[in-house]
């Protein structure tokens, strides 16, 4: 099984609105992360878990929570998001690097957010 | 910092025909690793081919190879045959050394259309 599976696909919300992103992998990767793309951009990274434990959060705004419950899962929770942050959410896994060699990250199909 | 330049924001190709998509590098590191996605319409970021900068020939994953050509800090992936599902974004990044390789930086990207 090398999938990573995103929901919900597509998401609406209200700036008041409180909703989460959920993400899960059984590849038994213990690195997750979150990307946000915009339309015909490139994606950037978010946050990155390691050993479920946040190890990177790339100066995102506090109205975006990420949480990783346990090894196959990731949430990200959105409470009073702005217009702007409608994107395209995308989660990836991959093994902890360290021992060079192949280790690409596998992504999901995201979920496309709309902010109304 | 590390920095990914895709030159070439829209190619066109001939169904069959091979066609090399750029990409150049910028990285003070010694370790590093390069990857080239697809991202079709629907979102998802598929994993094409990897280089290690340690690597000594070029990769190859089917009809996807990369040019990876060091002293001049480029990874071309070259895409032999066209097919008319090659049509997507294609994605050129990099990691940084050998740990967390789902962190990546992103090129701008290159859309491909493939026609009959």
């Amino acid at each position: 099984d090398t999938e990573v599976t995103q929901t919900p696909k597509h998401l609406v919300m209200g700036m008041t609105n409180k909703k989460s992103l959920k993400c899960e992998q059984h590849m038994g990767h213990r690195a997750m992360y979150w990307y946000k793309q915009k339309a015909k951009k490139p994606p950037e990274l978010m946050f990155v878990y390691s050993y479920e434990k946040l190890s990177i959060n790339e100066s995102v705004p506090s109205r975006f929570s990420p949480e990783c419950p346990n090894s196959s899962l990731l949430n990200l929770h959105l409470h009073a998001l702005q217009p702007e942050d409608s994107a395209l959410y995308l989660c990836a896994s991959s093994q902890v690097g360290g021992g060079g060699g192949n280790t690409e990250a596998f992504f999901g199909q995201g979920t496309r957010l709309t902010v109304v | 910092a590390q920095k990914i330049t895709q030159t070439q924001p829209g190619m066109f190709v001939q169904e069959k025909e091979a066609v090399t998509l750029d990409c150049t590098y910028d990285t003070s590191d010694q370790s590093y690793g390069l990857f080239w996605y697809k991202q079709p319409s629907s979102g998802e970021m598929i994993f094409l081919i990897y280089q290690g900068s340690y690597d000594e020939q070029n990769a190859t994953e089917g009809r996807y190879s990369l040019n990876f050509q060091k002293a001049r800090k480029s990874a071309n992936l070259v895409i032999s045959a066209s097919q008319l599902g090659d049509s997507a974004m294609y994605f050129c990044a990099s990691s940084k050394g050998s740990s967390n390789t789902g962190k990546l930086i992103f090129g701008q990207g290159t859309t491909l259309q493939v026609k009959p």
